[in-house]
């Protein structure tokens, strides 16, 4: 079976501080893929990331960067000088390779201040 | 194009009553699917569908009904609601080309059961 564990369920810090969001997954396919989704305020659920198992590389985008390691199940999400602007729940996912179901982490609810 | 569209945006329901949340895409996805989310638990699969007149139980399928009588539609019928049904619904479609394959998510709708 596939299980993702978000195990910070709130993370608050000062804005421009770096933060982290840890995500653990588990899975018995060799082909899989992993997401991350934020969902501010207002609800909607926006679309991050998405990478494979077979690439290992760490993305960055802007502040955002994610780092894949296999070798612990582990798909971590940090934020690089923080703004009040990124408080938003954001969830982490799991679908295997050529299935359209995602399973979901809890979440963290990310809060920055001012 | 809207997208993935989800009416309505809210719904009081009284035990015992039906009603059905609408879904529409006009991607041309041939995927779509239903989740809940719940506190704490993030999201969790309802049903899915893989194409027009195929569908699937995820993993809370319980209470719930659907169909997919064209590409655009996944409509989800609760038959008989319960409170255990408040939730916020989220409908999703992808599409097969180089995934599995970010899931454009609805709005949501906010659904309570008294």
């Amino acid at each position: 079976a596939q299980k993702v564990t978000q195990a910070q369920t709130e993370i608050s810090v000062v804005e421009k501080e770096d933060v982290t969001l840890d995500c653990v997954y588990e899975t018995r396919d060799t082909t899989y893929y992993l997401f991350w989704y934020k969902q501010p305020p207002s609800g909607e659920l926006v679309f991050l990331i998405r990478r494979n198992s077979f690439d290992e590389q760490n993305e960055i985008s802007g502040r955002y960067s994610w780092n894949f390691q296999k070798s612990t199940s582990s798909f971590n999400f940090t934020i690089t000088a923080s703004q009040v602007v990124d408080s938003a729940v954001y969830f982490c996912a799991l679908g295997a390779s050529g299935a359209q179901k995602l399973v979901f982490g809890q979440g963290t609810r990310l809060t920055i201040n001012p | 194009n809207a997208g993935v569209t989800q009416t309505p945006k809210f719904q009081v329901l009284k035990t015992g009553q039906s009603m059905t949340l609408q879904c529409a895409q006009d991607m041309n996805h041939e995927y779509m699917s239903w989740y809940r989310q719940d506190p704490g638990m993030g999201l969790r699969l309802i049903h899915y569908s893989v194409g027009a007149g195929i569908t699937d139980q995820g993993e809370v399928p319980n209470g719930y009904n659907v169909s997919r009588s064209t590409t655009e539609d996944f409509p989800l019928r609760l038959l008989s609601a319960a409170p255990s049904q408040t939730s916020v619904y989220f409908c999703a479609s992808s599409t097969p080309t180089g995934g599995p394959y970010e899931q454009y998510f609805g709005p949501g709708t906010r659904l309570t059961v008294t």
